[in-house]
């Protein structure tokens, strides 16, 4: 089983910074890179990732993907306190199966 | 639009016992389906995913089951629960491997 890790796998910071989050992963069976957001209960999708080095946008976030390095960040500008969460990184192989890191585990002060 | 619906949204077992959790997709047909458990608010692991009524695809030896009676009904169970049992239980849908899978709200299981 392909293996996902992100990091940092926490990180505090204030209102109005911006984070990168990192996940990298192996290659075995690609068929895509997704990134989720967690607050309370259902992982909501934020980006699916496919091809390399076309940045994806929404909103305040972004994420780029890099297949030769196997990584994907995901950036986050002008940071909100309801961008509070645990951002899931998860690769897509074969058969449709998402294998996930264990997630960045983000906190923004006031 | 397509909605997933998981329910109970909590519960707690004693050990020993039975479990049956099921999960439902409404505006849609032939979804793909899928089980996942959360620890501790952490990264999710695939258990169970199907592409189609009665088809089971299972990813790690466990102590659970799952069944798809209907096109888009997903049921997870266990016939005697253990405490490893424990744990956040997420079910999730798909159109096509081209698609992302969206999330149910999730079950969380206690178990005493």
């Amino acid at each position: 089983e392909d293996k996902v890790v992100q990091s940092p796998l926490s990180l505090v910071v204030h209102e109005g910074d911006t984070v990168t989050l990192n996940c990298s992963y192996e290659v075995t069976n690609f068929r895509s890179l997704l990134w989720y957001k967690q607050e309370k209960k259902a992982p909501t999708f934020l980006f699916m990732l496919t091809s390399s080095g076309i940045e994806k946008k929404s909103g305040r976030l972004s994420s780029i993907l890099d297949k030769k390095e196997l990584f994907s960040i995901l950036n986050i500008t002008a940071t909100q306190t309801g961008d509070s969460a645990i951002y899931l990184c998860a690769e897509e192989t074969s058969g449709s199966r998402l294998t996930f890191g264990e997630g960045t585990q983000l906190t923004v002060n006031p | 639009s397509q909605t997933i619906h998981q329910w109970p949204a909590t519960l707690v077992q004693p050990v020993g016992s039975p479990l049956s959790l099921e999960c439902t997709v409404e505006g849609t047909s032939n979804p793909n389906l899928y089980w996942y458990r959360q620890a501790a608010g952490r990264g999710l692991q695939l258990l169970f995913y199907s592409v189609g009524i009665g088809q089971i695809s299972s990813e790690v030896p466990q102590n659970l089951s799952a069944s798809r009676p209907q096109d888009r009904q997903f049921i997870l169970s266990s016939k005697k629960l253990l405490l490893s049992d424990s744990g956040f239980y997420l079910c999730a849908w798909s159109m096509d491997s081209n698609q992302p899978q969206h999330f149910g709200d999730g079950t969380r299981l206690s178990i005493l």
